[in-house]
């Protein structure tokens, strides 16, 4: 069955970088872009961006773009995010989302938590 | 972007009842609109794709309609099961974006 197993939780200083994995299983993984999807401490949910496994080539919300770097290994078949310069208000639980057409698939979440 | 406004925010009902929930998108596109159900500390489930496509295993008292720039999202006879927040989400054009959220509470 198709799974998505993410990371564990961090703790981050402010300005500094983290980075979050997500690994699917279950199907052929250069067959699905894989999006990410964040939710601040009750709030809705916030579209990042997408990568497409197969070709690496990534899509972001321009919220994010030069501060978010979302990378793939095919030889681990893994995929990661990397967000920068880090703020109080990137504090959220992170999720990696498999898309067919709409997100089926969703990874447990990471919390990434901003503290100094 | 496409911007998603939900209505209501909140909405309070009781078992059995009918519930609708609006979506109203701030361009006009076909039928890349989703539906979502949160239930606290759990990652989101896709209810409906494509407007009005249930997917596999979600009850059939749920349904999606609409086209254009409104989308709506019922629930025939509301279940204990059903309290929790839904979310809209246009996959028509990137960015991707999510409505703000309802929230179906106990009445």
């Amino acid at each position: 069955q198709v799974q998505l197993v993410q990371s564990g939780a961090e703790v981050e200083k402010p300005g500094a970088s983290v980075r979050i994995s997500c690994k699917p299983s279950g199907y052929f993984f250069t067959n699905y872009d894989i999006h990410w999807v964040r939710q601040a401490p009750g709030q809705g949910l916030e579209w990042m961006g997408s990568i497409n496994p197969s070709g690496g080539s990534t899509t972001s919300a321009q919220k994010f773009q030069g501060r978010v770097n979302m990378t793939r290994d095919t030889s681990t078949s893994t995929v990661s995010l990397e967000l920068s310069s880090l703020t109080s208000e990137d504090t959220a639980v992170y999720y990696c989302a498999r898309a067919s057409s709409a997100l089926f698939y969703w990874g447990q979440g990471t919390l990434v938590t901003v503290s100094s | 972007d496409i911007q998603m406004t939900q209505s209501p925010s909140t909405l309070s009902a009781s078992v059995g009842d009918r519930v609708t929930i609006t979506c109203r998108a701030s361009q006009s596109f076909s039928t890349w609109l989703a539906w979502y159900q949160q239930k606290p500390g759990k990652a989101p489930k896709l209810l409906i794709s494509k407007a009005s496509n249930l997917e596999r295993g979600v009850p059939s008292r749920f349904s999606g309609s609409g086209s254009g720039t409104e989308f709506t999202l019922t629930i025939s006879s509301l279940q204990p099961d059903d309290f929790a927040t839904y979310y809209c989400q246009q996959y028509n054009r990137y960015p991707w974006t999510f409505g703000q959220g309802t929230k179906v509470e106990i009445k």
